[in-house]
């Protein structure tokens, strides 16, 4: 069974800091991982999609970093501004891609 | 473009009445995917569909729970006889192309749904 976990489980940072978080999953039978942003009465966005071990995406100030070997991924955050509070959600799909597996998320909360 | 539309966006159901949750895809969008979130949790696979035809389905918690896309475009999650249990936000995804992990999926802003 695919689990996958996100820590912390929330996060309180006052504007300008740096912050990151991790998302783990097993590393046997991997094929990709997403990172999502859900900000509070919207939908879901898309902010990264990694398959390589060593992947490493950027999007502005958050980025992301991907280890498959030993099942783990880190969303960076640079310069934390309150815009950025919401929750963070990584999410794999299983081998065969219909069922996606998230995890609880992290929820941002960044204090201006 | 216009993104994926979900209705309503808040429904209170008394226990035991059945529940219908519409979701519009993007169009032109092959899968579609329903979800189930839970207070503090992390969004829980319900069902998919590629076009009309429903692939995967292990996610429904019970036979109460059905699902359909009859002409691949709008779906709808119908739940019967609803149980206090079934209280969330019920999300829908679409994705340009057949379910493979690797696309992303585009997220409606959900149905809240509280049963009483």
């Amino acid at each position: 069974i695919l689990n996958v976990e996100q820590s912390p489980q929330s996060l309180h940072v006052q504007e300008g800091d740096s912050t990151n978080f991790t998302c783990s999953f097993p590393s046997s039978n991997f094929y990709a991982l997403h990172w999502y942003r859900w900000e509070t009465a919207k939908s879901p966005e898309a902010l990264f999609v990694m398959t390589l071990n060593g992947d490493e995406k950027k999007k502005g100030r958050i980025s992301a970093t991907l280890n498959t070997k030993e099942g783990y991924s880190y969303l960076y955050i640079k310069g934390s501004q309150p815009e950025d509070s919401a929750t963070y959600l990584c999410a794999s799909p299983n081998t065969g891609g219909f069922k996606t597996i998230f995890g609880a998320g992290t929820r941002l909360f960044v204090k201006a | 473009g216009a993104g994926v539309s979900q209705s309503p966006r808040y429904k209170v159901a008394k226990r035991g009445q059945d529940v219908a949750l519409r979701c519009d895809p993007i169009s032109g969008h092959v899968s579609l995917f329903w979800y189930q979130q839970a207070l503090g949790q992390g969004p829980e696979f319900l069902t998919y569909f590629q076009n009309e035809a429903q692939l995967d389905k292990s996610g429904l918690p019970s036979d109460r729970f059905f699902a359909e896309r009859p002409e691949g475009s709008v779906s709808t999650l119908k739940i019967q006889r609803t149980q206090q249990e079934d209280s969330a936000v019920y999300l829908c995804a679409s994705s340009l192309d057949p379910g493979q992990g690797l696309e992303t999926q585009y997220f409606g802003p959900g149905t809240r749904l509280l049963v009483l």
